[in-house]
């Protein structure tokens, strides 16, 4: 696609609940990021992928947290068991990891989650 | 392990004055640093990067930034506020060396533009 795409763009959930957000990275891009944006917090990185795999999943806040990716396309984060502290923009980004790219990272629009 | 400091979560300005953000960042390998805009409601836009060379770089909507690395600092300006330059304003630094290139994000700051 023309850019990164994330949906959905807003989700209200009720505590205990499970979610699912997605994203579409750009075309050709084989780095995949997730950062949370939360007031007071900044942007905060979450969990990176090179094609499938997830090298770095050193920013996930909890094992409530995973992501996966498939197809070197797609990736979907997934929270289990919603907490009023998860609520937050959760930002995707992609990237290009050819030699000597410098490695700008696109982002998406964002998903606005809320935890009743 | 990288950080990155931005002086004021926000700035006003009036129409016309100089935009002056502060960025200063640690490193432990040389920098490639960022600034992004975020608009309401919509996702981060690159304003512009340095990665080597020319330490005073460019990028859009007259928006400039100088790398000091005697200063660890990479401040953003622009000569000429004009109202539709009001967003928030994010330094950010990556560890290219790492063989990919998380960013680390200051926590931002809102530019407010009066008329």
């Amino acid at each position: 696609g023309a850019g990164v795409s994330q949906s959905p763009s807003n989700k209200v959930t009720e505590k205990g609940k499970d979610v699912e957000l997605r994203c579409d990275p750009i075309s050709g891009h084989t780095a995949l990021y997730w950062y949370r944006q939360s007031l007071g917090q900044g942007l905060e990185f979450l969990i990176y992928f090179q094609g499938n795999s997830a090298p770095d999943k050193s920013g996930l806040p909890s094992d409530r947290f995973s992501a996966e990716r498939t197809g070197g396309s797609v990736s979907t984060l997934t929270i289990q068991r919603t907490q009023q502290e998860d609520s937050a923009v959760y930002l995707c980004a992609s990237s290009l990891t050819l030699p000597g790219a410098t490695g700008i990272q696109y982002f998406g629009a964002g998903t606005r989650l809320s935890v009743l | 392990a990288q950080s990155v400091t931005q002086l004021g979560s926000h700035v006003s300005v009036s129409e016309g004055a100089l935009v002056l953000l502060r960025c200063n960042y640690s490193s432990s390998v040389p920098p490639y640093l960022f600034w992004y805009v975020q608009y309401p409601n919509q996702g981060l836009q690159l304003l512009l990067k340095y990665t080597t060379g020319a330490t005073l770089v460019k990028g859009i909507n007259g928006f400039e930034a100088e790398f000091k690395k005697s200063e660890t600092s990479f401040h953003l300006t622009k000569p000429s506020a004009h109202m539709s330059d009001a967003a928030e304003y994010f330094c950010a630094v990556s560890d290219h060396n790492s063989g990919y290139s998380t960013l680390t994000f200051g926590k931002g700051t809102m530019l407010l533009v009066s008329p």
